[in-house]
């Protein structure tokens, strides 16, 4: 099946600096990823849709301008989040498909905590 | 998006039968039902899918009501590594196509 690789797997940063977490389809092209965070005991929540080529489209409450997404080929998507404050804590998730499937693969996912 | 509705938690015995439900009672007619779980600390994982007809691969079958309106995901032999959150996600397919969690099925296996 499609793997979709995430680095890194952790980081901790301290607040008010940034941190960028790589998104990469390994064995496939993806034109569209997907964004997710997930608090702990809760559900993924989507945070964005990452185009390659263009401007990612962010979810109803999800600061664009606080977590920046680039899409700069058809095998990497990144996340950075800018300024990060302790509620930033969580854990990252992206997802991308191969055109012709059904499902989405999803990464192993980043845990960020911001100290 | 058709709205959800799944047991918060269940428990089964390792190396008996599951069977996890999902009511989607205001899934359009074109939507497919998806399946995913979540193993602790790793990102979902794409268990099966399916339209009308029952579907079986090797994690495990989908048995999906006449009207629609509900599924159940069956695993036929629960494993340790079967222990998950199972989500059920009805919607177009395609892998272009955001996936929306609901609050899922917390799957317990009792060794």
């Amino acid at each position: 099946g499609a793997v979709v690789s995430q680095h890194p797997s952790w980081v901790i940063c301290k607040s008010g600096t940034s941190v960028k977490i790589e998104c990469r389809s390994l064995d496939f092209q993806a034109t569209t990823m997907f964004w997710y965070r997930q608090f702990p005991k809760q559900s993924l929540m989507l945070m964005a849709t990452s185009n390659e080529g263009s401007k990612a489209t962010y979810e109803q409450g999800v600061e664009k301008d606080k977590f920046l997404i680039n899409h700069a080929s058809l095998t990497l998507s990144t996340l950075t989040v800018t300024s990060a404050h302790p509620e930033d804590s969580s854990f990252y998730i992206c997802s991308a498909s191969p055109t012709s499937a059904y499902e989405q693969y999803f990464g192993p996912g980043t845990r960020l905590t911001v100290t | 998006d058709a709205k959800t509705t799944q047991p918060n938690s269940m428990e089964s015995n390792e190396e008996e039968p599951v069977h996890l439900p999902c009511n989607h009672s205001t899934i359009s007619g074109t939507d497919y039902i998806h399946w995913y779980r979540q193993l602790p600390s790793q990102g979902p994982e794409y268990v099966i899918h399916g339209l009308t007809s029952n579907v079986n691969n090797r994690m495990a079958s989908l048995a999906i009501a006449e009207d629609r309106k509900s599924s159940t995901l069956i695993l036929h032999r629960a494993t340790l590594r079967d222990a998950a959150v199972y989500y059920c996600i009805p919607g177009n397919s395609g892998g272009y196509q955001k996936v929306t969690f609901g609050t899922g099925t917390k799957l317990q296996v009792i060794p």
